[in-house]
């Protein structure tokens, strides 16, 4: 079965910094989607890519996916304490097209 | 915000006693999804559902058993909780499989 691996695991920035998080796949992406978790709280959707090359952006916020569809990367321009969360990323399980499977995820903290 | 309700949001429970959380949305999805949430391993998957009474295994699916006789709602059973199931559990659902979840707020379990 698939499996993501997300790096760094946890980051803290001091705000106004840039930074990146990053989410590796062990097989070829069909549909890759990033979510942020506040403490204690759901998940939110943030974006999702499919086509290899994809770029998307929200606010200050901006996920690729690789021309090979196997590595995602979500980069956060001039962080704020409201960008601090977990960020997950998701996938579909190539076995099944029911299924989305997260990475562990990274925990941002943005120190003011 | 999606209509996803979960229930409890918290409980305290023995080892041994039979628990279960249940899920209920207003959006008429058909897709529902119940995930569980622990430090160092992100979400995993633990049942999730295709439609009224089709239902299939997730990643960690041993322990636990699920039901959805109506669109609305599903539920999660522990038939007898173990310390090992004290976790956070997140039901998520969608319209059209996996990729947009909408997520509810979680319930927190702990098997004592």
């Amino acid at each position: 079965s698939q499996e993501l691996e997300q790096s760094p695991q946890s980051l803290i920035v001091q705000e106004g910094k840039n930074l990146t998080i990053n989410c590796t796949s062990s097989k070829t992406l069909y549909g890759l989607y990033w979510y942020k978790q506040k403490y204690g709280e759901g998940l939110i959707f943030l974006m999702m890519l499919q086509k290899g090359g994809e770029e998307k952006s929200h606010e200050k916020i901006t996920a690729k996916l690789d021309e090979k569809k196997q590595q995602s990367s979500l980069h956060i321009t001039a962080s704020q304490p409201s960008h601090a969360g977990i960020y997950l990323c998701g996938a579909d399980d190539g076995d099944s097209s029911y299924k989305l499977i997260f990475g562990s995820g990274t925990r941002l903290l943005v120190r003011p | 915000d999606a209509g996803i309700t979960q229930s409890p949001r918290h409980k305290v429970t023995e080892t041994g006693t039979p628990v279960t959380l249940r899920c209920h949305q207003t959006e008429n999805h058909r897709y529902m999804y119940w995930y569980r949430q622990d430090p160092g391993h992100g979400l995993r998957l633990i049942h999730y559902s295709y439609g009224v009474k089709d239902t299939d295994k997730g990643e960690v699916s041993d322990g636990y058993s699920v039901s959805r006789s109506k669109t609305e709602d599903f539920l999660l059973t522990l038939e007898s909780a173990t310390s090992s199931q004290t976790s956070v559990y997140f039901c998520a659902i969608s319209e059209g499989g996996p990729g947009e979840l909408f997520f509810g707020e979680g319930s927190r379990l702990t098997v004592l």
